[in-house]
């Protein structure tokens, strides 16, 4: 089954402590990016990467860290995480074969983040 | 740079109720267009999609129209179900080789309640 894995779903933590977060997808897909929703903004990209080695900034980059190895994973790392980084945060893949821009992004299921 | 509006939120309907959900954009050449519903605890599935204008995009009885000429893609559906309960995202992706390439600009988010 084709699919986007994030994890954790769910954490609490605390102000300063280094987390990463976790996205796979098996769908061999050259794009992948980050997400952050929260109310009444929608979802603001935060960084994305056309392929292995090639990260870029979204639109919300401070305080995070993103790194591509592999194709299929791409992790977010809070270096030192704030109240302001609680969110909600999704990954998203999608093929570049094309090279249009009409292929659509497959979203993992989320990871709420709360930092006290 | 790119934006996307929705309607203010939330809207709460009947069953069997005809819906609309306006939707319009600022973008720069000719963008795609989409729809995303997320249901509750959920990732974002795509809805549909329309990749030029005048392009229908349609999926589960729901229906958007490419009408560049409003700078808009509404959302309609002719008679809602309790299942259709969730938040939909209007979104758009820059062309291909621009700067904007691959990334999903959202609005804003508009809950649906319907009640049987």
């Amino acid at each position: 089954e084709a699919q986007v894995t994030q994890n954790p779903r769910y954490l609490i933590t605390v102000t300063g402590k280094k987390l990463t977060v976790t996205c796979s997808q098996n769908m061999n897909h050259e794009y992948m990016s980050w997400y952050r929703q929260d109310p009444g903004l929608g979802l603001r990209q935060i960084y994305y990467s056309m392929n292995v080695e090639v990260t870029d900034k979204g639109d919300v980059p401070e305080g995070y860290k993103v790194s591509r190895k592999e194709k299929r994973n791409f992790p977010l790392i809070l270096e030192s995480p704030s109240p302001n980084q609680t969110s909600l945060y999704f990954c998203a893949s999608s093929s570049t074969r094309t090279a249009y821009s009409n292929q659509p992004q497959h979203f993992g299921d989320g990871t709420r983040l709360s930092i006290l | 740079g790119n934006s996307v509006t929705q309607m203010e939120g939330p809207v709460t309907l009947s069953e069997e109720a005809f819906l609309t959900i306006n939707c319009t954009y600022t973008a720069t050449g000719y963008p795609s267009l989409f729809w995303y519903v997320q249901y509750p605890g959920e990732g974002l599935q795509l809805l549909l999609k329309a990749t030029k204008a005048d392009d229908k995009g349609s999926n589960k009885g729901f229906e958007a129209t490419y009408r560049k000429e409003t700078t808009s893609f509404h959302l309609e559906k002719g008679s809602v179900q309790v299942s259709d309960s969730a938040v939909y995202f209007c979104a758009l992706s820059g062309n291909a080789g621009g700067t904007s390439y691959g990334k999903l600009t959202f609005g804003q988010g508009t809950i649906l309640t319907v009640h049987p």
